[in-house]
């Protein structure tokens, strides 16, 4: 299996201000993926990040809201930037490591 | 990747079998079929997955049909903690690694 661990575990922000959320994977991995559940919601998937190539997104999500970076086999940020409140979301990275794990989450506030 | 069709919402009592069954009538042939568990706070789990007739591991059962345009998830005797919500997902994830998730059917379990 593979363990995940997000940093920070929440936060709370102000309009217009920028997050970098991290992704932390106990094993190497090729494919990291980032989803965005909003209140109530199910997982949409926001985009792909293999190490050593441009991150893929998802229609509806774009590179200079959403920019992210895949350093190396075990790592992986994603910024939300210029955020508002309806950016106000739990953001999961999720490995695929013979199957499918995912990280606890991070919960963001946008006031 | 095929779009699936779950309840909403279901109710079961404590040392009950509860079933949920999945519509996915656009199924490829290459899709497996992956059920995930989510409880608050915390990020989707793989229960069991599966491509024909039943598979069987120590947390649940996922029986599908021939024409695999179905699927149903069974939970014996659940329990208190298996209140959670439960996404049916169909795709050939070992392609592409991108799972696309439904609404999802929130279980609620009464004592």
């Amino acid at each position: 299996s593979a363990v995940i661990s997000q940093k920070p575990s929440r936060d709370i922000c102000q309009r217009g201000t920028s997050l970098t959320i991290q992704c932390q994977v106990d094993s190497q991995v090729t494919m990291m993926f980032w989803y965005r559940q909003q209140p109530g919601q199910s997982l949409t998937l926001i985009a792909t990040a293999n190490q050593g190539s441009e991150a893929t997104y998802e229609s509806g999500f774009v590179i200079d809201k959403f920019p992210i970076s895949r350093p190396n086999l075990t790592f992986s940020t994603l910024t939300v930037s210029n955020m508002s409140p309806e950016d106000s979301s739990i953001y999961l990275c999720s490995v695929e490591y013979n199957e499918q794990f995912f990280g606890p989450g991070t919960r963001l506030t946008v006031l | 990747l095929a779009k699936t069709t779950q309840p909403i919402s279901m109710d079961s009592y404590e040392g009950q079998e509860v079933n949920i069954t999945c519509s996915h009538n656009n199924i490829a042939t290459n899709d497996y079929i992956t059920w995930y568990q989510q409880f608050p706070s915390q990020g989707p789990r793989f229960i069991i997955q599966g491509y024909k007739t039943k598979v069987t591991n120590e947390v649940a059962s996922l029986f599908i049909p021939a024409d695999r345009k179905s699927s149903t998830l069974s939970l014996p005797r659940v329990s208190l903690s298996d209140t959670a919500v439960y996404y049916c997902l169909v795709g050939d994830s070992g392609n592409t690694g991108k799972l696309i998730f439904g609404q999802g059917t929130t279980l609620q379990v009464k004592p």
